[in-house]
């Protein structure tokens, strides 16, 4: 089956930039979505299609995808961006949906 | 925008049974692919079964395959998900979700949005 492997943790200092990555193999042939989930609260969709951001989501939200590894980059950040960040594919050889490990994102 | 509300979760015994519904708002609920996503207690996301818009696909995880089903009353704007044969494992915070492609896309394609408030299943001896 299809694995996708997030770092359970990062950390990083208000104002600085968040890197989280998202392995996969040949991620970059697919489609990935990135959603938010503060603690108590349902999930919420921070990019879409690799690097696309709904409408709501500060700039400061970015992704890309290339290779083996797809990337959502917090620029800027804030207390409030702590929170859980998940990625998601879809599985097209088994008709599965996929999602990350998760990783806790921490402001320092 | 749509909102989705969950509802069913409780407490059951294994092997028991138990049908969560989840109802949205508007015709964009009708005309979308809707998926179930669990997550267990301090645990990461977990995806459970998608039923496409009219019905006619139905994909499940290796997890709950033949043990969960999906159906859909377009009438009611309700979406249900249907698990029998509950095992301790199962006890978890479901969530219902719309997926968005942008257009026509093949079921179970595009990004979740929006996702309902969740509801808590307990399977416990």
């Amino acid at each position: 089956s299809y694995v996708l492997t997030q770092p359970p943790s990062v950390s990083v200092a208000p104002g600085q930039t968040a890197t989280i990555t998202c392995g996969g193999n040949k991620i970059g042939t697919k489609d990935v979505h990135w959603y938010q989930q503060r603690p108590g609260q349902a999930p919420v969709l921070v990019v879409y299609d690799d690097a696309s951001r709904p409408s709501g989501i500060p700039e400061r939200f970015s992704g890309s995808n290339s290779a083996n590894a797809a990337t959502l980059t917090v620029r800027r950040v804030e207390a409030g961006d702590e929170a859980d960040y998940f990625c998601h594919v879809w599985d097209s050889s088994r008709d599965k949906v996929v999602f990350g490990g998760g990783t806790k994102l921490t402001v320092l | 925008q749509v909102q989705l509300v969950e509802s069913g979760g409780g407490v059951v015994q294994p092997g028991g049974s138990l049908r969560l519904s989840c109802v949205g708002s508007g015709s964009i609920f009708r005309g979308s692919d809707l998926h179930w996503v669990r997550q267990a207690p301090g645990k990461g996301l977990e995806w459970v079964a998608v039923i496409s818009k009219d019905e006619t696909k139905h994909f499940f995880s290796d997890s709950v395959k033949g043990r969960f089903t999906t159906s859909r009353d377009n009438s009611k704007n309700t979406v249900y998900l249907q698990m029998d044969s509950l095992r301790l494992g199962d006890t978890a915070t479901y969530y219902c979700a719309i997926s968005d492609c942008g257009g026509d896309c093949y079921t179970g394609r595009g990004w979740f949005d929006p996702w309902g408030q969740g509801t808590l299943v307990t399977v416990s001896s």
